[in-house]
């Protein structure tokens, strides 16, 4: 069993629409959890991070994390085409800047205009 | 200000090959990680870097082993390829706060 998992999609949804990407993962001692957003034939970029359970918000981007479930969810609202990419959820340990970020498979958006 | 670079950005070798990856962090970061993307697949920890030596390591066999100058730069050396060495090389920069990993564009590796 991986110690994250990510529905890989592909996922299509038509401009404006509500999109919810999710990974539930197994090991108790993440504390730290990530998404980044790759666009094809790029590295990851960083769009946003969570400690421990709550929620985040930035601009249309929402991150929500439960540790009670070890389930986390990233919302965008009002998607736009160029939110079109692959979504990977990454979760760590620690913060102290020597941990690992264990990664789920990715899940690919497309807007559809 | 410069982010992550990585070089070269395609490669392609033959199996029992060797290959050398290098890869500059972003300005100021002093911790490099190296990962692993099959296509289709998320990063795979590789190893990572500190004060030029290995901090942390993955699930990589020894044919994977790299190295981190006095500037912060590293390189990423895989011998004996394997087909199944062919994916996306990513390097990451950091400091301080693992969350805070800036990836680089990545090396395509190609294994025939």
């Amino acid at each position: 069993q991986k110690e994250v998992e990510q529905d890989p999609g592909p996922l299509s949804v038509p401009e404006g629409a509500i999109v919810s990407l999710n990974c539930t993962y197994s090991n108790s001692a993440f504390q730290y959890f990530m998404w980044y957003r790759q666009y094809s034939r790029k590295g990851p970029e960083l769009l946003m991070y969570t400690y421990s359970s709550g929620n985040k918000e930035d601009g249309r981007f929402t991150a929500q994390v439960d540790k009670s479930s070890k389930y986390i969810s990233l919302f965008i609202r009002d998607s736009q085409p160029s939110d079109s990419a692959t979504y990977l959820c990454a979760m760590s340990g620690s913060n102290f800047g020597n941990e690992k970020l264990t990664f789920g498979t990715g899940t690919r958006l497309t807007i559809i205009p | 200000d410069a982010g992550v670079t990585q070089s070269p950005t395609h490669l392609i070798k033959t199996r029992g090959q060797q290959v050398t990856l290098r890869c500059s962090p972003k300005s100021g970061h002093d911790t490099v990680s190296w990962y692993q993307q099959a296509l289709g697949q998320g990063p795979q920890f590789i190893f990572q870097y500190y004060e030029e030596e290995e901090r942390q390591r993955g699930n990589f066999p020894d044919r994977f082993s790299g190295h981190q100058f006095p500037n912060y730069s590293s390189e990423l050396n895989v011998n004996a390829l394997l087909l199944g060495d062919s994916a996306l090389y990513l390097c990451a920069s950091s400091q301080d706060r693992a969350y805070e990993q800036y990836f680089g564009p990545g090396t395509r590796l190609t294994v025939t």
